[in-house]
């Protein structure tokens, strides 16, 4: 089966302009979490979708914003890039919302603001 | 608000040494903890979990973690390191309360030399 798949792997973005990153989940998973890892840092936690409905936001500012396709894809966009925003972000995906269910995580898309 | 410190960033350690990777959490409520182990070039793989019950948990390949309440910790060990076993460790902290949101801690690196 194939593993939770992200696009695209790179991208190279100016401040001020609008960035899309897709998701798609394992085949039967129907959670989608976001997360955003600076160099030299852990994960942080962006979003968590489930069945299509949002179930939790980190502190991230309103620039931040997801949605989950009935397919249980999911996409991430963010307006106004500053240079802050250059992370590499991940997708997992899970079997439903509970924390004691495993999440698998995508290779991620390597976002850049210049 | 649940946080996690790792307390080491860099463990360098011999081939068949012994390696711990020290990871505190705050957390005023019930906890799930785990341990994700990032190889080069690949995505976060989770390593072990603890739910409940037994305070030792193992994975397949060595590795054991011991949940500690009164210190708020959960130590990753293992008695005998491979070079397969280089690659970024993370320890991550959910709130049973809140359990959508994954936290992780800093990341250990841990290069394993011959």
């Amino acid at each position: 089966d194939a593993g939770v798949t992200q696009s695209p792997t790179h991208l190279i973005k100016t401040r001020g302009q609008q960035v899309t990153l897709r998701c798609s989940p394992i085949s039967g998973h129907k959670s989608v979490s976001w997360y955003q890892q600076v160099l030299g840092q852990g994960p942080q936690f962006i979003f968590q979708y489930y069945e299509k409905e949002e179930r939790g936001r980190g502190n991230f500012p309103d620039r931040f914003s997801a949605r989950q396709f009935p397919n249980y894809s999911s996409e991430l966009n963010v307006n106004a890039l500053l240079l802050g925003d250059s992370a590499l972000y991940l997708c997992a995906s899970s079997f439903t919302s509970v924390g004691t269910d495993t999440q698998y995580f995508g290779p991620g898309t390597r976002l850049t603001v210049l | 608000a649940q946080s996690v410190t790792q307390l080491d960033s860099q463990v360098p350690v011999f081939e068949e040494a012994p390696v711990e990777l020290r990871c505190n959490y705050s957390s005023s409520v019930s906890v799930y903890l785990f341990w994700y182990v990032q190889y080069p070039n690949q995505g976060l793989q989770l390593l072990l979990k603890y739910l409940s019950g037994s305070t030792l948990v193992e994975s397949i390949n060595g590795f054991e973690a011991e949940f500690n309440k009164s210190q708020t910790s959960f130590h990753l060990r293992k008695p005998s390191v491979h070079i397969s076993d280089t690659a970024e460790y993370f320890c991550a902290v959910t709130e049973r309360s809140n359990d959508y949101k994954l936290s992780f801690g800093a990341g250990t690196t841990v290069t394993v030399r011959a």
